[in-house]
């Protein structure tokens, strides 16, 4: 089973729309939780933490489940400049690398 | 500042040969870590360093080398290039103590192995 494990997509969705992306980890001992954006051949760029009590960003909401181990993000009245993979990021223990899920990919057309 | 810098940002080995990547952070950063990001693969952890002296092997660490002699720098060695280490690589760095913030990445390094 692979540590961080995502919905490849593609997603395809109209501007405006709400699209939600589903992760889920492995390591039940992690301890924090990350949602990055990386556009076409540029470096991932940290979008948003995500913490136990589910936390919000202007149009994004990103939510954890622990007992579950499940992270979400949803995106609300999505824009074009949205297109983009988000990747699911999972890190353990202070002195251990993150883990990077796969991605998701998003296009969101007018 | 300048971040987290990775030099070249474009180079063509032919197999066999040896090269280094570099890899300079600037905002003393005590983690620095490698990533190879292949197409349908996601970010896959060559090898990570907690601090100057330091370092340790990630998912994929056959045929990297790795060194970090100071804080600032974490250079990436390739020992024999093979086309199978065709793939964009990139360095990202965060604080200790602000581990709980994610990663800085530089731009990273698009190499071809023919």
């Amino acid at each position: 089973r692979k540590e961080v494990e995502q919905d490849p997509g593609p997603f395809n969705v109209p501007e405006g729309a709400t699209v939600a992306f589903n992760c889920t980890y492995s390591n039940s001992a992690s301890q924090s939780f990350f949602w990055y954006r990386q556009d076409c051949r540029k470096e991932p760029k940290l979008l948003m933490s995500v913490y136990s009590s589910g936390n919000e960003d202007g149009r994004f909401t990103a939510q954890l489940n622990r007992a579950s181990q499940y992270i979400s993000l949803l995106i609300r009245d999505s824009k074009l400049s949205d297109s983009a993979t988000y990747l699911c990021v999972v890190g353990g223990q202070a002195g251990t690398a993150l883990i990077f899920g796969k991605g998701t990919t998003l296009s969101v057309s007018s | 500042n300048a971040g987290v810098t990775q030099t070249p940002k474009f180079q063509v080995l032919k197999t066999g040969q040896s090269m280094t990547l570099q890899c300079a952070q600037d905002m003393n950063h005590e983690y620095m870590s490698w990533y190879r990001q292949d197409p349908g693969m996601g970010l896959r952890l060559i090898h990570y360093s907690v601090g100057a002296g330091i370092t340790d092997q990630g998912e994929v660490p056959n045929g990297y080398n790795v060194s970090r002699s100071t804080t600032e720098d974490f250079p990436l060695r390739l020992l024999s290039a093979a086309p199978s280490q065709t793939s964009v690589y990139f360095c990202a760095s965060s604080h200790r103590d602000s581990y709980n913030y994610g990663y800085t990445f530089g731009s990273g390094t698009r190499l071809t192995v023919v």
